[in-house]
């Protein structure tokens, strides 16, 4: 399976530009998208095959990354963008996603 | 606007079934490949199950596969997840899950699977 690889946790101030980086163990093309999972809800689509922001997703989320290296990027970061946030591929079955990192402000 | 919402879920001691629910709104339910995807307490997720649009193709990863089957049914626009032989680590909140061709872009709210004795 392919493992995809987040760092556990980060803590930025409002205002600031925070990346959030996902590694995977082998190739995963563009096939990439990440969720924002805030405490008690389910997860929300935020950015897809890698780059392209999904519905109703505000412009401070971006997306970059080919192969095995990822990031997402958040600026300005908000007080609202506190949550856990989870990388997926989809280039390999099974579908995987990374262990998330949570973002917590300062 | 996208509505899934699951049902069925609770306490079941392990070694026993249950099954899961979900009714799906304000979409084309017939066009979508729809998934189950998972989260065991205060962990990360893990996708569970996908069925095609007809309900032909079925996928599972190793640790269900076997013991959980997923349905749909079009006409009432519902997906299900029978799940069988169920142990302590199936243990987790359960969300229905719309596939947009390579992503899950819409998710409902979940359901909370316990086995325990």
């Amino acid at each position: 399976d392919t493992v995809l690889t987040q760092s556990p946790a980060l803590a930025v101030s409002p205002g600031e530009r925070v990346t959030i980086s996902c590694r995977a163990s082998e190739s995963v093309s563009t096939l990439m998208h990440w969720y924002q999972q805030k405490p008690g809800q389910q997860p929300k689509l935020l950015i897809y095959k890698a780059s392209n922001l999904a519905s109703g997703v505000p412009a401070r989320f971006s997306g970059s990354g080919s192969g095995t290296d990822f990031t997402l990027t958040i600026d300005p970061v908000e007080a609202d963008d506190t949550a856990t946030y989870y990388c997926q591929q989809s280039w390999n079955g099974p579908w995987t996603f990374g262990g998330g990192t949570k973002l917590e402000l300062k | 606007e996208v509505q899934l919402v699951e049902s069925g879920g609770g306490l079941v001691q392990p070694g026993r079934s249950l099954k899961l629910s979900c009714a799906a709104s304000g979409f084309t339910f017939s066009n979508y490949y729809m998934a189950w995807v998972r989260q065991a307490p205060k962990k990360g997720l893990e996708w569970v199950a996908t069925i095609s649009t007809s309900g032909s193709r079925t996928y599972y990863p190793d640790s269900v596969k076997g013991r959980f089957t997923i349905s749909r049914d079009n006409a009432k626009s519902s997906l299900y997840l029978q799940m069988n032989s169920l142990k302590s680590e199936d243990t987790a909140t359960y969300y229905c899950a719309r596939i947009g061709v390579d992503y899950f872009d819409y998710w409902g709210q979940g359901v909370m699977v316990t086995v325990s004795s």
